[in-house]
């Protein structure tokens, strides 16, 4: 089945740093990619939506300025964190598919704390 | 916007039994996909199920199934001969359509304990 690769999958740093998340599908073409948080003990929430080649599209609330998505290609997809502060720390999930009509299949997350 | 409410924070079934986690969803959309997510400890997202809104059948994966009505706009999902293995969290999922932003909503989770 398709397999999308979500890297580093635990990152621990000094607060003010920024920090990459690189989500990438192995065997597709990822048209959109998505960009999920999850705090403990709760759901997924979407934080944005990116298409490959466009500007990422951000739910309200996202601070577009903290959370820098670049989609530059077909199979990589990538979230910076820029200067991370401890209510930063949460675990990122991303999320691929190659089209429409297609199922969306996850990485296996990121925990990332800010110390 | 779409919301998907799952009304039980917590379940508990006996190894071996049948539980039923209840998912609801508001749209005004017609078409439309939804989806049981488990996620174990270490957090991976492992589809269940999927239902497409267009198709009346409910689906059903081995020891898993679900009650699909749309006019109630309930999707209730079933897990038959309960094993340890299932005892995770569990998101119930929307999606909208390929012409509406076609994002995906998730629920709260129920988190489900099975009992040996």
């Amino acid at each position: 089945g398709a397999v999308v690769s979500q890297h580093p999958s635990r990152v621990i740093c000094k607060s003010g740093t920024s920090v990459k998340i690189e989500c990438r599908s192995l065997d597709f073409q990822a048209t959109t990619m998505f960009w999920y948080r999850q705090f403990p003990k709760k759901s997924l929430m979407l934080m944005a939506t990116s298409n490959e080649g466009s500007k990422a599209t951000y739910e309200q609330g996202v601070e577009k300025d903290k959370f820098l998505i670049n989609h530059a290609s077909l199979t990589l997809s990538t979230l910076t964190v820029t200067s991370a502060h401890p209510e930063d720390s949460s675990f990122y999930i991303c999320s691929a598919r190659a089209t429409a009509n297609q199922p969306q299949h996850f990485g296996d997350g990121t925990r990332l704390s800010i110390l | 916007a779409q919301t998907v409410t799952q009304s039980q924070p917590e379940m508990s079934v006996q190894e071996a039994e049948t539980v039923t986690l209840s998912c609801t969803y508001d749209t005004s959309e017609s078409d439309y996909y939804l989806f049981w997510y488990k996620q174990p400890p270490s957090r991976q997202m492992i589809l269940v199920i999927r239902q497409e809104a267009y198709k009346q059948q409910n689906a059903t994966e081995n020891r898993f199934s679900v009650n699909f009505q749309k006019a109630a706009k309930s999707f209730s999902l079933k897990i038959s001969d309960s094993q340890l293995g299932d005892a995770a969290m569990y998101f119930c999922a929307y999606r909208s359509p390929p012409y509406n932003n076609n994002d995906m909503r998730f629920g709260a989770g129920t988190r489900l304990t099975v009992k040996p």
